[in-house]
């Protein structure tokens, strides 16, 4: 079954520090992975977007891994603002053949609240 | 802003009543997309339209009922729903159902809707 699970489910720092949040998947085959940000009260914004064959990927203070072997990624937050306070979201895309497009399971989300 | 937007942003209605969700998209996209999104729970994935025709219904109770007058909007009429009914409904849209893997869907803000 296709599933996309994150870790933790809640995570609570300080700001200015930095943060590691983990996603786990067993979708297969795999097209390619994403992170969204989700402010409260909004919908989900993209943050990075990685094939297989890429390992890392930044935007800024936000730094993606994928190891597609493990089926594994994280998303990095460096020096954490109270602006990060938000649900990053773990999508993975996968090709239905039958109707020729690619489709997106989505994981629950980590809830990250940076406090001052 | 995302360039989706989605009215109204908050919605309580009781279980007889009827009432329709709308979005607009001002991207000039082709696919537009509703999804659920319940309290700790991933996205589900409802319905999918790609130029103005339904190319996905992932088993969504009839009291969910889609419209697609044109690729700019769409909207989702409600009847006799249920108290577990009750969520954040967000609209996306993007340039094409997913033919491209690495496509983007753009959410807009959703609809927080309360079944009492």
């Amino acid at each position: 079954k296709n599933q996309v699970e994150q870790s933790p489910q809640s995570l609570i720092i300080l700001e200015g520090k930095n943060c590691t949040l983990q996603c786990n998947y067993t979708v297969s085959p795999f097209s390619n992975l994403r992170w969204y940000k989700q402010d409260t009260g909004r919908g989900p914004v993209s943050l990075t977007i990685m094939t297989f064959s890429e390992n890392t990927k930044s935007n800024g203070r936000y730094t993606a891994t994928l190891d597609a072997d493990t089926k594994q990624s994280s998303l990095h937050i460096t020096a954490s603002q109270l602006s990060d306070s938000a649900s990053y979201i773990c999508v993975v895309s996968f090709p239905v053949f039958s109707g020729g497009y690619n489709k997106l399971i989505f994981g629950a989300g980590t809830r990250l609240a940076v406090h001052p | 802003e995302t360039g989706v937007t989605q009215t109204p942003r908050h919605l309580v209605m009781g279980m007889t009543n009827k009432k329709s969700l709308k979005c607009e998209q001002h991207l000039g996209h082709n696919a537009m997309y509703w999804y659920k999104q319940s309290a700790k729970k991933p996205l589900e994935l409802m319905f999918v339209y790609s130029l103005e025709e339904r190319v996905e219904n992932n088993s969504v109770p009839s009291r969910f009922s889609p419209e697609c007058p044109n690729s700019s909007h769409l909207f989702l009429h409600l009847h006799t729903l249920q108290p577990e009914d009750s969520a954040l409904y967000l609209c996306a849209s993007s340039q094409d159902p997913g033919t491209d893997p690495s496509y983007e869907q753009y959410f807009g803000p959703g609809t927080r809707l309360t079944v009492t």
